[in-house]
């Protein structure tokens, strides 16, 4: 069964300082994963993407990892912000003919100051 | 990048009515459309598949009488929800996939916000 599981389930920092979130996944044919950002009420932000071959992807503040051999991935976040306080959705695409989106529960990420 | 769009961003309505929910593409063409319901504190709920000129295809448990979609043009689809009672009430969020030999890359609405009272 297609599944993606994150951890924590929240998490609350102390602005300035940097956390790691994350994803593990259990899809089949891969295609790719993505991090979004969604803050509370709003639709969800791509933050990154990436596929098979990527390792590691950089947006600004956020850094993403994928290891495909244990099927992990990680999103750090340096220096963390106020703006930075919302839920952290990790998304796998199932590389078949239909181009499914396996969702993971998300990360609510609270940044105190 | 791709832009989506949806309208209204909320909506309160009485038990018994219909309310319609816009999602359009605005710079690029979309076959396909996605519909998600948000519970609070939980993730995006795919309900259905909004394919244009043809019929939508529903996920398991999603009443396609209650949740009526239409994708007429490539850049438009809609979701109605008819008869809307309080366990209607939701975040509702649209999106749109611009495919790719090399990827697929998902683009959000902005959601909709649906209470109804």
């Amino acid at each position: 069964k297609n599944q993606v599981e994150q951890s924590p389930q929240s998490l609350i920092i102390l602005e300035g300082k940097n956390c790691t979130l994350q994803c593990n996944y259990t899809v089949s044919p891969f295609s790719n994963l993505r991090w979004y950002k969604q803050d509370t009420g709003r639709g969800p932000v791509s933050l990154t993407i990436m596929t098979f071959s990527e390792n590691t992807k950089s947006n600004g503040r956020y850094t993403a990892t994928l290891d495909a051999d244990t099927k992990q991935s990680s999103l750090h976040i340096t220096a963390s912000q106020l703006s930075d306080s919302a839920s952290y959705i990790c998304v796998v695409s199932a590389g078949d003919s239909n181009y499914q989106l396996i969702w993971g529960a998300g990360t609510k990420l609270i940044i105190k100051p | 990048g791709a832009v989506v769009s949806q309208h209204p961003s909320w909506v309160i309505c009485k038990s018994g009515t219909s309310v319609k929910i816009e999602c359009r593409s605005l710079d690029f063409q979309a076959t396909t459309m996605f519909w998600y319901r948000q519970f609070p504190k939980q993730s995006l709920m795919l309900m259905a598949t909004s394919n244009e000129g043809s019929k939508a295809t529903y996920e398991q448990g999603v009443e396609k009488d209650k949740f009526l979609i239409n994708h007429a043009s490539l850049t438009l689809s809609t979701l109605t929800v008819t008869s809307a009672h309080p366990e209607d009430s939701s975040f509702y969020i649209c999106s749109a996939t611009i495919y790719s030999q090399l990827n697929t890359e998902a683009f959000f609405g902005q959601g909709t916000r649906l209470t109804v009272v």
